[in-house]
């Protein structure tokens, strides 16, 4: 199984939907992430869980939300999805920083498109 | 605010060659450095790990060096195969405590032509 599995892997949604796309990780690290990334535009930070109570925005929370439902789960929802929301949205968890830090790791992505 | 920059956006190579992927960042106040791999449409692959105390760091064929005070990291590729082609990442993390997030550069697609 992979360390961090994302799913689904495609989505295809209409215009005002909701929807949620969800995240498990058997790294047993409490730091879990969600990115999008555009074309041109680079891997840019949603939201990030630094552990199973703590919530922060990123860079370009707004239309989105999440939830930590456990130290291995993190859903990312969007509430009424619009075109502009179609990415390549990616998963992540981390240790904490240090010299025996592993760094990142990152899930194979979920390819949203919004119609 | 950090910026992480990588330059050019695209290399084509023939097979065989050895080539160097740059990376520069504005903050040298950093935990340390990762190398990423992407395949089109996939995920990220972690490719290295530099702390801020290392100066470099191997796996195979791909070794990177990592110089905190010029802001630079090299990602260098010995003997390219067309497998190599793929967009090479550079992100770095920086702070310890809350701030402790990666910020990463656009990513430099490498072509290796057989």
């Amino acid at each position: 199984d992979a360390d961090v599995t994302q799913t689904p892997r495609n989505r295809i949604t209409k215009t005002g939907k909701r929807i949620m796309l969800e995240c498990s990780q058997t790294k047993g690290h409490d730091r879990m992430y969600w990115y999008r990334q555009d074309p041109g535009l680079g891997l840019r930070l949603i939201y990030y869980s630094f552990d199973v109570k703590d919530i922060n925005k990123g860079e370009i929370s707004d239309g989105y939300s999440v939830s930590r439902q456990a130290q291995a789960k993190f859903s990312l929802s969007l509430e009424s999805a619009i075109p502009n929301q179609t990415a390549l949205y990616f998963c992540a968890t981390s240790d904490e920083p240090g010299q025996g830090s592993y760094g990142y790791t990152f899930g194979s992505g979920t390819r949203l498109t919004v119609v | 605010k950090q910026e992480v920059t990588q330059i050019p956006a695209a290399l084509s190579v023939p097979e065989g060659e050895n080539l160097v992927l740059n990376c520069s960042f504005t903050d040298s106040a950093i935990y340390n450095l990762q190398w990423f791999r992407q395949d089109p449409g996939k995920g990220l692959t972690s490719l290295l790990l530099i702390q801020s105390s290392q100066r470099e760091q191997t796996s195979g064929r791909l070794n990177a060096s990592l110089d905190k005070s010029s802001g630079r990291s090299t990602l260098y590729i010995a003997a390219s195969q067309p497998g190599d082609s793929a967009t090479y990442l550079c992100a770095v993390r920086r702070g310890a405590g809350a701030n402790s997030k990666l910020t990463f550069g656009k990513g430099i697609t490498l072509s290796v032509r057989p």
